[in-house]
């Protein structure tokens, strides 16, 4: 069965410095794709940044990227220029590509603390 | 923007009474979902549905149901509320032909069973 594991409880950064949340999975598959999503007090679980197994280029969005290796089954994301809104929780996802496959699999989350 | 409406915010339920948790989407998704989210436990699937009338038990439903008679709701029920049940309850639906498609989430329920 697939996992995902976030072994960060907890994380600070300070305002406009870089910080990199972990997330290791676990899976037979070779096609799938991974998520990050970030859930502020306000409980709106939004999607961060998104990666399909097959692409080897990392994804960007803005201040946000994230370090993929897929033989170590590793998806990092960094977050870069910190900004107290990135304050959250933030949860790695992953999905086997399999037609037919609908689940998505969380991590325990890490509790990201931004500090002025 | 896809819209994904949980009908309440929080709820305090007694245990024992029959609890019914309501999801709208208003972007014709075929597949709708139920988590439940604990601390340090992260998001657990409780049931998923992928078409009017389909439901497939997730990795936790024992003590759970779901109906969904239209496509643009989703309902998740709890036949007799236990305090073990109390917990952060998130809604999400997904389109089915991107499969590369984030899971599109409501703003959660928060259930306190006294």
């Amino acid at each position: 069965a697939q996992t995902v594991t976030q072994s960060q409880p907890e994380m600070s950064v300070q305002e406009a410095e870089t910080v990199t949340l972990s997330c290791t999975y676990d899976t037979s598959e070779s096609d799938y794709y991974l998520f990050w999503y970030k859930q502020p007090p306000s409980r709106q679980m939004i999607l961060v940044i998104r990666q399909e197994a097959y692409k080897q280029q990392n994804a960007t969005e803005n201040r946000f990227s994230v370090n993929f290796q897929k033989a170590a089954k590793s998806f990092s994301l960094k977050i870069s220029d910190s900004q107290l809104g990135d304050a959250a929780m933030y949860f790695c996802a992953y999905r086997q590509a399999t037609s037919g496959t609908y689940k998505y699999i969380f991590g325990t989350g890490t509790r990201l603390k931004v500090l002025a | 923007d896809v819209k994904v409406t949980q009908s309440s915010r929080y709820l305090v339920k007694r245990t024992g009474e029959k609890v019914f948790l309501e999801c709208v989407q208003d972007m014709d998704h075929e597949n709708m979902f139920w988590y439940r989210q604990d601390p340090g436990l992260g998001l657990r699937l409780i049931y998923f549905s992928y078409d009017v009338k389909m439901k497939e038990k997730g990795d936790i439903p024992e003590g759970y149901s779901v109906s969904r008679e239209k496509k643009e709701r989703f309902s998740l029920i709890l036949e007799s509320a236990s305090t073990n049940q109390t917990s952060m309850y998130l809604c999400a639906s997904s389109p089915r032909i991107r499969r590369n498609s984030p899971l599109h989430f409501g703003n959660g329920t928060r259930l306190t069973v006294t």
